[in-house]
């Protein structure tokens, strides 16, 4: 299974684009790579997904390099409400399920 | 509309009890999970539960045991709680079909064992 490394802290300003990169050098052929957002006294959110070069969605855009050793997470403008912890995932979706390991993931401060 | 949801929010109890918590989830999803975050927040899976068969275990400690007894429901019952117990623990559910990752959690059910 793929380990990934991510920075445990951030700190940013509001309206600033933040950029979170994870580490995952083990990442096998067929792995994904999944970010999610996790609130105080909430469960995870599912914020993105990818495999390779770039994906985007409304909330983020997710870069993934030729090598696939790592992906950035990308939060265009945050606000306050964006602080949260980022979790990022690599792995095989599949019809028998799969094994999910959440690393520590990187805590993010957005201040006014 | 709540998509996963989980009972009780809170449980305090004294070691040694025997506790369950219940999960549901209306999303039609097939595969359901329990996982485990402690004070460090590091959140660790425990079980998988895919069509009513378990199909994952982490080298939980047998006494916890998740039951399944339908695709909407997937319940943990603990036996002979210790204080090492007490953490949030969250059910989660997915689509196996695809290729999507994105798994919907519920809000967390926080263990306190005294």
């Amino acid at each position: 299974l793929a380990k990934t490394t991510q920075p445990i802290s951030m700190d940013s300003y509001e309206g600033q684009e933040v950029n979170i990169t994870c580490s995952h050098n083990n990442i096998a052929t067929n792995d994904y790579i999944t970010w999610y957002q996790q609130f105080p006294s909430q469960g995870p959110r599912f914020i993105i997904q990818g495999y390779k070069t770039k994906v985007t969605n409304e909330v983020a855009s997710l870069f993934i390099p030729a090598d696939r050793k790592s992906s950035t997470l990308s939060l265009p403008r945050v606000s306050l409400s964006d602080t949260a912890v980022y979790y990022c995932l690599v792995g095989v979706p599949n019809t028998g399920g799969f094994k999910t390991i959440f690393g520590a993931g990187t805590r993010l401060f957005v201040k006014a | 509309d709540t998509a996963v949801s989980q009972t009780p929010k809170y449980l305090v109890t004294q070691m040694g009890n025997d506790k369950s918590i219940k999960c549901e989830q209306n999303l039609g999803h097939d595969t359901m999970y329990w996982y485990k975050q402690d004070s460090k927040k590091f959140l660790k899976i425990m079980f998988s539960y895919n069509n009513k068969e378990l199909i994952i275990n982490e080298t939980v400690p047998n006494r916890f045991s998740p039951k399944s007894p339908d695709k909407a429901h997937l319940n943990l019952h603990i036996n002979s709680l210790e204080l090492g117990d007490s953490a949030v623990y969250f059910c989660a559910s997915r689509s196996s079909g695809g290729i999507s990752y994105e798994q919907y959690f519920g809000p967390g059910t926080r263990l306190t064992v005294t």
